[in-house]
């Protein structure tokens, strides 16, 4: 089946750097890949996805990447803010399941 | 709109009790997903519906876990003759359409503890 890895585990950034975090999927069916951002107790919330037919795309501050020969996707956050601080989840689906894997989770801390 | 709500947010419980989850999907969502999530890790896929179908089963862990979505709206995850293994945070999420994949949306969690 479907694994996620996700890199790093942890990450910290001065505010106004960038942060990038890093996914790779064993699965070369899969074609839909969410990133979910969850804060202390509460909900994962979806803030941006990418489908297999495109290579990068990008809402505000935050991108994402796929490349889909190196089974490899990445969420990239430009100008930090304090309130980015939360856990980042990457996801992975196949076919038309809806079914997710999550990778592990980056913890990200941005310091004013 | 109303986002998806799940009830109870917190149930604790003896080991050897039977427990049932519910989960109110976002209205007119149709395909409904149920996760386990322990603490500092990502969701774990259980099952998922579209409509009143159970489509997939294979995340559930064992016989004691059944879930049913009889109407096709909400949806209820059961535990069987519990145990501490069991304690977690479980999670479900919505979807607006089957034939996706299309994007969910997670509820506030039900917090299990079994004592």
């Amino acid at each position: 089946g479907e694994n996620v890895e996700q890199h790093p585990s942890t990450l910290s950034v001065q505010e106004g750097d960038s942060a990038v975090i890093k996914c790779t999927y064993s699965d070369s069916a899969s074609n839909y890949f969410p990133w979910y951002k969850q804060e202390l107790g509460k909900r994962p919330q979806l803030i941006i996805d990418i489908r297999s037919n495109v290579g990068e795309k990008k809402d505000q501050r935050i991108a994402v990447t796929l490349n889909k020969t190196a089974k490899h996707f990445s969420l990239h956050i430009t100008e930090t803010q304090p309130e980015d601080s939360a856990v980042y989840f990457c996801a992975a689906s196949t076919g038309n399941t809806g079914k997710l894997i999550f990778g592990q989770g980056t913890t990200l801390q941005v310091k004013p | 709109g109303a986002g998806v709500s799940q009830s109870p947010r917190y149930k604790v419980t003896k080991r050897g009790q039977d427990v049932a989850l519910r989960c109110d999907p976002i209205s007119g969502h149709v395909s409904l997903y149920w996760y386990r999530q322990a603490l500092g890790q990502g969701p774990e896929f259980l099952t998922y519906f579209n409509y009143e179908a159970q489509q997939d089963k294979s995340g559930l862990p064992n016989d004691r876990f059944s879930a049913e979505r009889p109407e096709g709206s909400i949806s209820t995850l059961t535990i069987q003759r519990t145990e501490q293994r069991d304690s977690a945070m479980y999670r479900c999420a919505s979807s607006l359409a089957v034939g996706g994949p299309y994007e969910q949306y997670f509820g506030p969690g039900t917090r299990l503890t079994v004592t």
